[in-house]
């Protein structure tokens, strides 16, 4: 099983271009999530699913979209990009649970808004 | 959800435990402790996690005090590959993580 990937590892956008990124899981998890990571800081939730169709904002959603059309995958859109939203993104997934579960995390998409 | 304090950064010698507390006072009733870890920008790692009860898996233990306001992830024999920052989080049913910045612990040869 490849786990959590995320598509692209790296990407530099102007401010004001669009962009997309892709997470996949192949764990058949209901549950899926976006981060994003700044220098020194914790991971903070951008937007999370809970099943394919179902969207969700978490602590930081301005200036972001998902979808989740299919339940193995999980879209981050940026409509127009600002240098703030330069971070690490890092998507996860996990199953449900009401005992607790662990989330899996992808290798994150380094993003740079100049 | 609750939130936690953890120490900004700890010393460890190389085969020694490593002992990470975490205070979490004003974690709820149906809320679990868990514990990550991050290895130098790579994703976050689960290590383990708990409700009530003390745990132990193949790469740490879990103690949780009586109280549950607050517990102690022990890495019985550190290695210089878990130098890392460490995450303890509380969270509920939703799933839903609250990431803090972590302890930045430094395995010593």
């Amino acid at each position: 099983n490849a786990g959590v990937t995320q598509t692209p590892k790296f990407r530099v956008l102007k401010t004001g271009q669009s962009m997309t990124l892709l997470c996949a899981q192949d764990m058949n998890h209901e549950y899926m999530y976006w981060y994003r990571q700044d220098p020194g800081m914790g991971l903070r939730l951008i937007h999370y699913s809970v099943g394919e169709g179902t969207t969700a904002k978490g602590e930081v959603p301005d200036g972001y979209n998902v979808s989740r059309l299919k339940k193995q995958n999980f879209l981050l859109g940026l409509e127009s990009a600002a240098p703030s939203q330069t971070s690490v993104y890092f998507c996860a997934s996990s199953r449900t649970s009401g005992r607790g579960v662990e989330q899996f995390f992808g290798p994150g998409t380094r993003l740079t808004v100049l | 959800d609750a939130k936690t304090t953890q120490p900004t950064s700890m010393d460890c010698a190389e085969g020694r435990a490593a002992n990470l507390p975490c205070n979490h006072s004003t974690i709820s009733g149906n809320e679990y402790v868990y514990w990550y870890r991050q290895i130098h920008s790579q994703g976050p790692q689960y290590i383990i996690h708990g409700l009530k009860n003390n745990e132990t898996n193949e790469m740490a233990s879990l103690i949780i005090t009586e109280d549950r306001k607050s517990s102690t992830l022990i890495l019985p024999h550190a290695t210089l590959r878990d130098t890392a920052v460490y995450y303890c989080i509380v969270g509920g049913a939703t799933n839903k993580l609250i990431f803090g910045t972590g302890t930045l612990l430094a395995v010593q040869p």
